[in-house]
């Protein structure tokens, strides 16, 4: 069975700074994953996808994750954010079926 | 072009009602999807529907929960005889294409009914 953990529900930080979720996940077979963004009163937006080939992907607001087979992970990480980065972040995971797999998500709070 | 939406946006119920909530998947998406969001809780996968079949209904929570969807377009998720604890938010997503793409189409989402059984 696939799962993905964000350790994190939390995560404050000052206008500027670097920023780095953290997703994890479980998996016995090849996966696809993704990071979705949740502004406040709004839909999940897809954010970058990762498929096949370069390990590490780029939205284009400036955020990127890298795929990291051996530790599993696929953190998300932005040099300096905006206040307007403020939103939930979710991690999913799929093995290339119709089923994926959501964690708990991430509160971002970007701080002035 | 729209995106999905979903109706109500909101809903309040009293305990053993039923309702029904809508989704208008974006036009031409083949593959359309029911999660459901708790509070401090994941997204929750409930069914699937490829066209106007549901291959997989395992991730609905008990026989109170059925879904449809009709003419390829818009899908209806019906919880009968509410319980306090189907309180959720209940979201819609449509992709383009399903099993031809490998599903790796990416889902967009609707904004999402919010559910609160009194």
């Amino acid at each position: 069975a696939q799962s993905v953990t964000q350790l994190d529900s939390q995560v404050p930080v000052f206008e500027e700074a670097p920023v780095e979720l953290r997703c994890n996940y479980s998996s016995s077979v090849s996966v696809y994953l993704f990071w979705y963004v949740q502004y406040p009163n709004q839909g999940l937006q897809l954010l970058l996808k990762y498929l096949s080939g370069s390990t590490l992907v780029e939205s284009i607001n400036g955020f990127e994750a890298e795929f990291n087979k051996s530790q599993t992970s696929f953190h998300l990480r932005k040099p300096s954010v905006h206040i307007s980065d403020t939103a939930e972040y979710f991690c999913a995971v799929s093995s290339g079926t119709y089923k994926y797999i959501f964690g708990t998500g991430t509160r971002l709070k970007v701080l002035a | 072009g729209a995106g999905v939406s979903q109706s109500p946006s909101n809903k309040v119920t009293e305990k053993g009602k039923d309702v029904e909530l809508r989704c208008d998947p974006i036009s031409g998406h083949t593959a359309l999807y029911w999660y459901r969001q708790s509070l401090g809780q994941g997204l929750e996968f409930l069914i699937y529907f490829q066209g106007n079949s549901a291959p997989d209904k395992s991730g609905l929570p008990s026989d109170r929960f059925s879904a449809e969807r009709t003419g390829g377009s818009v899908s209806t998720l019906t919880i009968q005889r509410t319980q306090q604890e189907d309180s959720a938010v209940y979201l819609c997503a449509s992709s383009l294409v399903g099993a031809s793409g490998g599903y790796t189409d990416t889902q967009y989402f609707g904004p999402g009914t919010r559910l609160t059984v009194l």
